[in-house]
């Protein structure tokens, strides 16, 4: 059951455009989103989060939207640039007090190309 | 400076071998968490530990085996039973503060001949 989707597996933007990622979660429980962005062969790196109290949150050019009645979330990135071409995760991290406190359930990612 | 070390980055193995994947991190977090990544799968997760001297199973823990006997270490052991260890691995670390986001390693490829 995969209680984390992103099911756009790639999205292609121009530089300068906004690219908007999608992410559809199934389980209420979880207390906090995160994106995270990765590089082949490398681990990933955290993007920014927003915590299930809270609509929206800014961190320069990446801003994540959570829309808790439609259990989606997306994360905006403007402008674009080529820099930004890698593979996001959404994830979600169990509620504390619940067994799944901690960890992180993840999408199966996006992969973002911005063209020049 | 602060971080996570996995090694090694590239491992290559024969069918029916045992390989251990290391994993240290210096950070002093509590938790430590491994991945697996394959391709158009996202992150699953393979094993959790909380606590030195404890661990859960996660998603997908058959043919694996963990320890965590101090806290700046967490091992990953793919057994023979793993019946598609080619993968690419990724070891985790977090505290439970704020958003409790992980700070991942570099990863370890693994490759099975």
């Amino acid at each position: 059951d995969q209680q984390v989707k992103q099911n756009s597996p790639s999205l292609s933007v121009q530089e300068g455009r906004i690219s908007i990622l999608n992410c559809d979660y199934t389980n209420s429980m979880f207390d906090y989103f995160l994106w995270y962005k990765k590089y082949p062969a490398e681990g990933p790196t955290f993007l920014i989060s927003i915590s299930s109290i809270k609509d929206k949150n800014e961190d320069g050019r990446f801003t994540v939207f959570l829309n808790k009645s439609a259990k989606h979330l997306s994360l905006h990135i403007v402008p674009s640039q080529p820099g930004d071409s890698a593979v996001y995760f959404c994830a979600a991290r169990g509620e504390a007090g619940g067994t799944s406190y901690g960890k992180l359930t993840f999408g199966q990612g996006t992969i973002l190309t911005v063209h020049p | 400076d602060g971080g996570i070390t996995q090694s090694p980055k590239y491992l290559f193995r024969k069918e029916g071998q045992n390989v251990t994947l290391s994993c240290e991190q210096n950070l002093n977090h509590d938790a430590m968490y491994w991945y697996r990544q394959d391709p158009g799968q996202g992150l699953r997760l393979i094993y959790y530990s909380q606590i030195v001297n404890d661990f859960q199973k996660g998603d997908i823990a058959e043919g694996y085996s963990v320890s965590r006997e101090k806290k700046e270490s967490f091992p990953l052991t793919v057994t023979s039973a793993q019946k598609n260890p080619t993968a690419f691995y990724l070891c985790a670390s977090s505290t439970y503060r704020g958003s409790g986001e992980l700070f991942f390693g570099e990863g370890s490829r693994l490759t099975v001949l």
